[in-house]
């Protein structure tokens, strides 16, 4: 089935420690995006890719950083983690900007 | 700025319709979602509207939009306890990313 996967499902890392979240896409879908959401609230764009163009929200840390490096890839880099960045984190894919976004299960990350 | 409001809880007995509404602010909106989040799961999209549309039907989903009043409601008929989830609506205006509201959790009971 196609569909919009991400690994791992739960992450722990510790205050400072880089980590990467991984999402894939069998969809063939032109976009993919990365949301935070912290608990009790609506998802937060950090940023997106159409095809290889990269889309950065004024208010995203400059801590996150994301990587595309094919269609099907693409990954969340947090470079030091602190105490606030724990969320989860969820991936979506749109065909194009007309489409509803279909979502990835999520990333839970836990900062020690 | 673009602003997407719902209320923050709907309590409903199962076999019951729930009705789950939302109030949007941009007037260029485009498209208009609703959104399903279970517990630890990410976002499912149950079905979305064009704004040149009053309503659409999908098997127990009904919503409908006042377009004037930018007003959307997603309707469920017959809920399920299954049904018990968070609920999401979202607006597509005129730029490349989607707005949220703040998330409507509903509660099936017995």
């Amino acid at each position: 089935d196609a569909m919009v996967i991400q690994n791992p499902r739960y992450q722990v890392t510790q205050f400072g420690k880089p980590v990467t979240l991984s999402c894939s896409q069998t969809l063939n879908h032109n976009v993919m995006y990365w949301y935070q959401q912290k608990s009790s609230q609506a998802p937060k764009l950090l940023f997106h890719y159409y095809d290889k163009d990269f889309n950065n929200e004024a208010d995203t840390p400059d801590n996150f950083q994301s990587r595309r490096p094919n269609t099907s890839f693409c990954f969340l880099d947090i470079r030091s983690p602190g105490l606030g960045d724990a969320a989860m984190y969820l991936c979506a894919t749109s065909r194009d900007w007309d489409r509803g976004q279909f979502f990835g299960p999520g990333t839970r990350l836990t900062v020690l | 700025g673009e602003d997407v409001e719902q209320s923050l809880f709907l309590s409903v007995r199962e076999g019951d319709s729930s009705v789950i509404n939302c109030t949007y602010t941009d007037s260029s909106s485009t498209y208009l979602y609703w959104y399903k989040q279970e517990p630890g799961a990410g976002l499912q999209l149950l079905t979305y509207i064009f704004s040149n549309m009053d309503m659409k039907q999908d098997q127990r989903l009904t919503v409908l939009l006042n377009k004037k009043d930018k007003h959307l409601s997603l309707r469920i008929a017959d809920t399920q306890t299954g049904d018990s989830a968070i609920y999401f609506c979202a607006e597509r205006g005129n730029t490349d990313k989607l707005i949220f509201g703040t998330g409507t959790r509903l509660q099936v009971f017995p």
